[in-house]
């Protein structure tokens, strides 16, 4: 069974330029996270999505970021522009929510954005 | 105040020796569910072992334990006979909430223990 794919594994650009990092998680999981991790710090979850729906954005900062899940399946994660700050590794997640399971989310590589 | 507080930056341990990370919790929930991934320098998350606020036994799997003590708030990771290839980053994680209530699938992570495994 194929796990969570993410592209790119590395991307680096100059501020103010836009940016996009996409995700296939594991077949038939129905939710999708998209976390953020500092260098030395732990994920913080950015969204949540629950089939196509953005069940959890509150900590989306969405003057510069957006999402989206057509379809229920990839995902695409936006930031435009970017600035010096949001350089950092940008994880996906994907879990199947069969509801009575503890729900394991199963992570993918990550991007590692460097911002210039 | 923090959720999930891990104290140890980095730890060492040597081959084939037990050791113990810290992970202490704040909720007030009384449905949660605690977690613990390793992070290589690959950079993936990788799932190691879950404890449930009701179960009554602490979590094994393989050479990984969970000494939970609920009413000290804490769920220490212990790994037997170490090897090289633990050598990894260790995160704890908590959700709170029920599962079936939607909003119970937010994981909040501590900052993490490098573990270093020398021979």
């Amino acid at each position: 069974e194929a796990g969570v794919v993410q592209s790119p594994r590395y991307k680096i650009i100059e501020k103010k330029q836009p940016v996009a990092f996409w995700c296939n998680p594991i077949s038939g999981h129905n939710t999708l996270y998209w976390y953020l991790q500092n260098l030395g710090q732990g994920p913080e979850l950015l969204i949540r999505y629950e089939n196509e729906e953005a069940v959890d954005d509150s900590q989306l900062p969405k003057d510069r970021f957006s999402a989206e899940r057509l379809k229920g399946v990839d995902s695409t994660l936006k930031i435009q522009p970017a600035e010096l700050g949001d350089s950092a590794v940008y994880l996906c997640a994907s879990s199947l929510d069969a509801g009575g399971s503890f729900n394991e989310q199963f992570f993918g590589p990550g991007t590692r954005l460097t911002v210039l | 105040a923090q959720k999930i507080t891990q104290t140890q930056p980095g730890m060492f341990v040597q081959e084939k020796e037990a050791v113990t990370l810290d992970c202490t919790y704040d909720t007030s929930d009384q449905s949660y569910g605690l977690f613990w991934y390793k992070q290589p320098s690959s950079g993936e998350m990788i799932f190691l072992i879950y404890q449930g606020s009701y179960d009554e036994q602490n979590a094994t799997e393989g050479r990984y334990s969970l000494n939970f003590q609920k009413a000290r708030k804490s769920a220490n990771l212990v790994i037997s006979a170490s090897q090289l290839g633990d050598s990894a980053m260790y995160f704890c994680a908590m959700r709170e909430g029920r599962i079936l209530t939607g909003g119970g699938n937010k994981l909040t992570f501590g900052t993490g223990t490098q573990l270093k495994v020398e021979l």
